[in-house]
């Protein structure tokens, strides 16, 4: 399989520990995005990679989380201090750079339980 | 602030009847707008967008700016149509989408 690839796929945790998602986009796309999703509602916006940089953050992602992309490949999501309000499933997405409206490719998501 | 509706949370039609899965939008400037198709145990994708003017698996939708719509249409519903639709709109540079809460869409045989 050649598309968005994520680890764990599924990941139960302890209030209070920390968890670390992977994400390895499409290796052509230079746009990498993160986004959270809880039952009965669409993807949120979490954040946005274009290469290595974090161009953007949405108000979502609060100081327990934090996002790297280095040297722009694979990508990691981070949750310190998991709460129970954490469960969710955590998608990325990767789009090539160029042009506007472009199709996102989606990873198959990581489903977080904290307990 | 923008946002995405998708009214129904289930939309049940029966084999060979059509199809409309509604979706309103608000938003200041001048969107795009996607359909994106979750099938069971599979991962999200994109079923069309409105910037190619395209049909998928016989689908289309038109955008109405007047009433800020992007319905998704189809004349005759298969059973393999059943899946979760996502209507969503892209805003900036980033490409970051804003997705509508979803509509579950069963065909029934």
């Amino acid at each position: 399989d050649t598309g968005v690839s994520q680890d764990p796929r599924h990941k139960i945790t302890k209030r209070g520990q920390n968890v670390t998602f992977r994400c390895d986009p499409i290796s052509e796309h230079n746009r990498l995005y993160w986004y959270r999703q809880t039952l009965g509602q669409g993807p949120e916006f979490l954040t946005y990679f274009q290469n290595e940089a974090q161009l953007e953050k949405s108000r979502l992602l609060s100081d327990r989380f934090s996002a790297e992309r280095p040297k722009g490949s694979f990508s990691t999501l981070e949750i310190q201090r998991t709460e129970q309000g954490d469960s969710a499933m955590y998608l990325c997405a990767s789009s090539p750079q160029t042009g506007f409206a472009t199709e996102a490719f989606f990873g198959q998501g990581t489903r977080l339980t904290v307990v | 602030a923008q946002r995405v509706t998708q009214p129904e949370k289930l939309l049940s039609v029966f084999k060979g009847a059509p199809v409309e899965l509604k979706c309103n939008y608000s938003y200041s400037g001048s969107p795009e707008l996607f359909w994106y198709v979750q099938y069971s145990r599979q991962r999200l994708q994109l079923l069309l967008r409105h910037i190619s003017r395209e049909s998928i698996k016989g689908f289309t939708a038109d955008l109405n700016k007047g009433e800020t719509s992007f319905h998704l249409k189809k004349p005759f519903a298969q059973e393999e149509d059943s899946a979760m639709y996502y209507c969503a709109l892209t805003r900036g540079a980033t490409n970051k989408l804003i997705f509508g809460t979803g509509t579950l869409l069963a065909v029934q045989p």
